[in-house]
Protein backbone atom coordinates (compact mmCIF):
# COMPACT_ATOMS: atom_id res chain seq x y z
CA UNK A 1 0.00 0.00 0.00
CA UNK A 2 1.01 3.44 -0.73
CA UNK A 3 1.42 5.86 2.30
CA UNK A 4 1.34 8.90 2.92
CA UNK A 5 2.69 11.14 -0.23
CA UNK A 6 4.54 14.77 0.56
CA UNK A 7 5.91 16.92 -2.55
CA UNK A 8 8.30 18.26 -2.92
CA UNK A 9 10.94 16.63 -0.82
CA UNK A 10 12.81 19.42 -0.77
CA UNK A 11 12.21 23.10 -1.41
CA UNK A 12 14.47 26.30 -1.19
CA UNK A 13 12.79 29.51 -2.01
CA UNK A 14 14.06 33.27 -1.04
CA UNK A 15 12.15 35.05 1.73
CA UNK A 16 8.98 36.64 0.80
CA UNK A 17 8.04 34.33 -1.64
CA UNK A 18 4.59 32.08 -1.52
CA UNK A 19 5.52 28.22 -0.64
CA UNK A 20 2.60 25.67 -1.09
CA UNK A 21 3.55 22.10 0.35
CA UNK A 22 1.21 19.02 -0.47
CA UNK A 23 -0.18 16.11 0.75
CA UNK A 24 -1.85 12.88 -0.08
CA UNK A 25 -2.76 10.82 2.71
CA UNK A 26 -3.26 7.02 2.67
CA UNK A 27 -6.61 6.02 0.99
CA UNK A 28 -9.36 5.83 3.28
CA UNK A 29 -8.30 7.67 6.70
CA UNK A 30 -10.31 10.77 7.19
CA UNK A 31 -7.99 12.61 9.83
CA UNK A 32 -4.87 14.14 8.61
CA UNK A 33 -2.24 16.29 10.28
CA UNK A 34 0.34 18.52 9.18
CA UNK A 35 3.58 18.75 11.47
CA UNK A 36 6.71 21.13 11.97
CA UNK A 37 9.79 19.77 13.52
CA UNK A 38 12.94 21.63 14.09
CA UNK A 39 15.47 21.11 16.44
CA UNK A 40 14.80 23.43 19.00
CA UNK A 41 10.82 22.57 19.37
CA UNK A 42 10.69 19.49 18.16
CA UNK A 43 7.59 18.11 16.07
CA UNK A 44 5.06 20.58 16.62
CA UNK A 45 1.18 19.84 15.25
CA UNK A 46 0.22 22.87 13.50
CA UNK A 47 -3.62 21.82 12.04
CA UNK A 48 -5.85 18.64 12.06
CA UNK A 49 -8.41 18.06 9.43
CA UNK A 50 -11.25 15.37 10.08
CA UNK A 51 -13.46 14.86 7.05
CA UNK A 52 -12.12 17.54 5.50
CA UNK A 53 -13.05 19.57 7.75
CA UNK A 54 -10.53 21.70 9.87
CA UNK A 55 -11.42 20.80 13.70
CA UNK A 56 -7.88 22.37 15.02
CA UNK A 57 -5.91 25.10 13.48
CA UNK A 58 -4.17 26.32 17.22
CA UNK A 59 -0.74 25.26 16.28
CA UNK A 60 -0.46 27.44 12.94
CA UNK A 61 1.96 30.36 13.86
CA UNK A 62 1.10 32.97 12.12
CA UNK A 63 -2.02 34.55 9.80
CA UNK A 64 1.21 33.55 6.73
CA UNK A 65 0.06 30.07 7.49
CA UNK A 66 -3.17 28.70 5.90
CA UNK A 67 -3.99 25.05 5.05
CA UNK A 68 -6.83 23.53 2.69
CA UNK A 69 -8.13 19.78 2.73
CA UNK A 70 -10.36 20.33 -0.86
CA UNK A 71 -10.86 16.00 -0.99
CA UNK A 72 -9.97 13.48 0.99
CA UNK A 73 -7.18 12.66 -1.23
CA UNK A 74 -5.24 16.04 -1.48
CA UNK A 75 -4.19 18.64 1.35
CA UNK A 76 -2.15 22.12 0.83
CA UNK A 77 -0.06 23.80 3.37
CA UNK A 78 0.70 27.16 1.96
CA UNK A 79 3.09 30.05 3.55
CA UNK A 80 2.98 33.63 2.07
CA UNK A 81 5.07 35.61 2.75
CA UNK A 82 7.67 32.79 3.36
CA UNK A 83 10.49 34.22 6.61
CA UNK A 84 13.45 32.12 6.86
CA UNK A 85 12.03 31.26 10.43
CA UNK A 86 9.60 29.05 8.60
CA UNK A 87 13.04 26.91 7.44
CA UNK A 88 11.99 23.11 8.84
CA UNK A 89 10.76 20.28 7.62
CA UNK A 90 6.88 20.28 7.24
CA UNK A 91 5.75 16.75 7.79
CA UNK A 92 2.06 15.28 7.13
CA UNK A 93 0.35 12.06 8.70
CA UNK A 94 -2.90 10.77 8.34
CA UNK A 95 -5.06 8.40 10.49
CA UNK A 96 -8.32 7.13 10.90
CA UNK A 97 -10.29 8.96 13.31
CA UNK A 98 -12.83 6.30 14.78
CA UNK A 99 -9.84 3.96 16.23
CA UNK A 100 -7.10 3.77 18.02
CA UNK A 101 -4.97 3.24 14.91
CA UNK A 102 -1.48 5.60 14.98
CA UNK A 103 -1.24 8.27 12.76
CA UNK A 104 1.01 7.21 9.87
CA UNK A 105 3.85 10.16 8.35
CA UNK A 106 5.28 10.76 5.21
CA UNK A 107 8.65 11.67 4.86
CA UNK A 108 8.56 15.12 5.23
CA UNK A 109 9.19 18.60 3.06
CA UNK A 110 12.67 20.09 4.10
CA UNK A 111 12.20 23.60 3.41
CA UNK A 112 14.79 26.07 3.32
CA UNK A 113 13.84 29.77 2.83
CA UNK A 114 16.91 32.18 2.46
CA UNK B 1 8.36 23.88 30.07
CA UNK B 2 7.37 21.58 27.72
CA UNK B 3 4.97 19.12 28.55
CA UNK B 4 7.25 16.33 27.38
CA UNK B 5 10.68 16.44 27.93
CA UNK B 6 13.20 13.74 26.76
CA UNK B 7 16.90 14.44 26.55
CA UNK B 8 18.08 14.81 23.06
CA UNK B 9 21.16 12.71 23.07
CA UNK B 10 23.41 11.35 21.35
CA UNK B 11 23.30 8.09 23.02
CA UNK B 12 25.99 5.43 21.69
CA UNK B 13 26.09 2.19 22.72
CA UNK B 14 28.23 -0.97 21.44
CA UNK B 15 25.98 -3.75 19.61
CA UNK B 16 24.11 -6.01 21.52
CA UNK B 17 23.83 -3.28 24.36
CA UNK B 18 20.33 -2.90 26.44
CA UNK B 19 19.46 1.05 25.62
CA UNK B 20 17.40 2.69 27.76
CA UNK B 21 15.59 6.29 26.62
CA UNK B 22 13.30 7.97 28.57
CA UNK B 23 10.70 11.08 28.54
CA UNK B 24 8.94 12.90 31.75
CA UNK B 25 5.87 14.73 30.63
CA UNK B 26 3.67 17.47 33.04
CA UNK B 27 0.22 16.46 32.14
CA UNK B 28 -1.18 14.30 34.39
CA UNK B 29 -4.47 13.95 32.62
CA UNK B 30 -2.58 12.12 29.49
CA UNK B 31 -3.79 8.75 29.24
CA UNK B 32 -2.05 7.25 25.72
CA UNK B 33 2.02 6.89 25.12
CA UNK B 34 3.79 6.34 22.42
CA UNK B 35 7.02 5.84 20.61
CA UNK B 36 8.29 6.77 17.47
CA UNK B 37 11.45 5.93 15.58
CA UNK B 38 12.59 8.48 12.86
CA UNK B 39 15.43 7.42 10.29
CA UNK B 40 17.22 10.03 9.09
CA UNK B 41 15.09 12.26 6.52
CA UNK B 42 12.33 9.87 6.88
CA UNK B 43 8.91 10.37 8.43
CA UNK B 44 8.46 9.09 11.96
CA UNK B 45 7.14 5.59 12.56
CA UNK B 46 4.96 4.17 15.41
CA UNK B 47 7.20 1.49 17.68
CA UNK B 48 5.05 1.17 20.68
CA UNK B 49 1.22 2.32 21.59
CA UNK B 50 0.41 2.17 25.68
CA UNK B 51 -2.54 3.23 27.31
CA UNK B 52 -1.85 4.22 31.20
CA UNK B 53 0.51 2.23 33.39
CA UNK B 54 2.41 -0.53 33.04
CA UNK B 55 4.66 -2.53 30.71
CA UNK B 56 3.97 -3.30 27.18
CA UNK B 57 6.59 -5.66 25.06
CA UNK B 58 7.24 -6.14 21.45
CA UNK B 59 10.23 -8.20 19.89
CA UNK B 60 13.63 -6.39 21.37
CA UNK B 61 11.47 -3.76 22.52
CA UNK B 62 9.40 -2.71 25.86
CA UNK B 63 7.63 0.14 26.63
CA UNK B 64 6.78 1.14 30.50
CA UNK B 65 4.84 4.02 31.44
CA UNK B 66 4.71 5.02 35.33
CA UNK B 67 2.06 7.40 35.98
CA UNK B 68 2.97 7.94 39.67
CA UNK B 69 6.48 9.63 38.81
CA UNK B 70 5.06 10.80 34.71
CA UNK B 71 7.73 8.72 33.70
CA UNK B 72 8.10 7.04 29.95
CA UNK B 73 10.86 4.59 29.13
CA UNK B 74 11.59 2.51 26.23
CA UNK B 75 13.92 -0.38 26.19
CA UNK B 76 15.59 -2.28 23.44
CA UNK B 77 17.29 -5.32 24.20
CA UNK B 78 19.89 -6.58 21.89
CA UNK B 79 20.63 -3.60 19.99
CA UNK B 80 21.33 -3.60 16.43
CA UNK B 81 22.90 -0.84 14.30
CA UNK B 82 19.52 -1.04 12.49
CA UNK B 83 18.36 0.63 15.52
CA UNK B 84 20.27 3.64 14.95
CA UNK B 85 17.75 6.66 14.61
CA UNK B 86 15.99 9.00 16.60
CA UNK B 87 13.33 7.90 18.80
CA UNK B 88 10.52 10.30 19.45
CA UNK B 89 8.28 9.55 22.55
CA UNK B 90 4.82 11.12 22.62
CA UNK B 91 1.22 11.56 25.00
CA UNK B 92 -1.84 12.38 24.21
CA UNK B 93 -5.41 12.86 26.39
CA UNK B 94 -7.76 10.32 24.92
CA UNK B 95 -6.53 7.56 21.87
CA UNK B 96 -8.44 8.45 19.59
CA UNK B 97 -6.28 9.77 16.62
CA UNK B 98 -7.36 12.73 16.35
CA UNK B 99 -6.43 13.64 20.00
CA UNK B 100 -3.79 15.91 19.89
CA UNK B 101 0.02 14.27 20.16
CA UNK B 102 2.84 15.97 22.25
CA UNK B 103 6.10 14.98 21.24
CA UNK B 104 9.05 14.90 23.01
CA UNK B 105 12.27 17.04 20.72
CA UNK B 106 13.65 12.79 20.44
CA UNK B 107 16.78 11.10 21.68
CA UNK B 108 19.49 10.57 18.60
CA UNK B 109 20.96 6.71 19.22
CA UNK B 110 23.78 5.45 17.36
CA UNK B 111 24.76 1.52 17.78
CA UNK B 112 27.84 1.19 16.59
CA UNK B 113 28.73 -2.38 15.19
Amino acid sequence: DAGVIQSPRHEVTEMGQEVTLRCKPISGHNSLFWYRQTMMRGLELLIYFNNNVPIDDSGMPEDRFSAKMPNASFSTLKIQPSEPRDSAVYFCASSLTDSNQPQHFGDGTRLSIL
Amino acid sequence: QKEVEQDPGPLSVPEGAIVSLNCTYSNSAFQYFMWYRQYSRKGPELLMYTYSSGNKEDGRFTAQVDKSSKYISLFIRDSQPSDSATYLCASALGGGATNKLIFGTGTLLAVQP
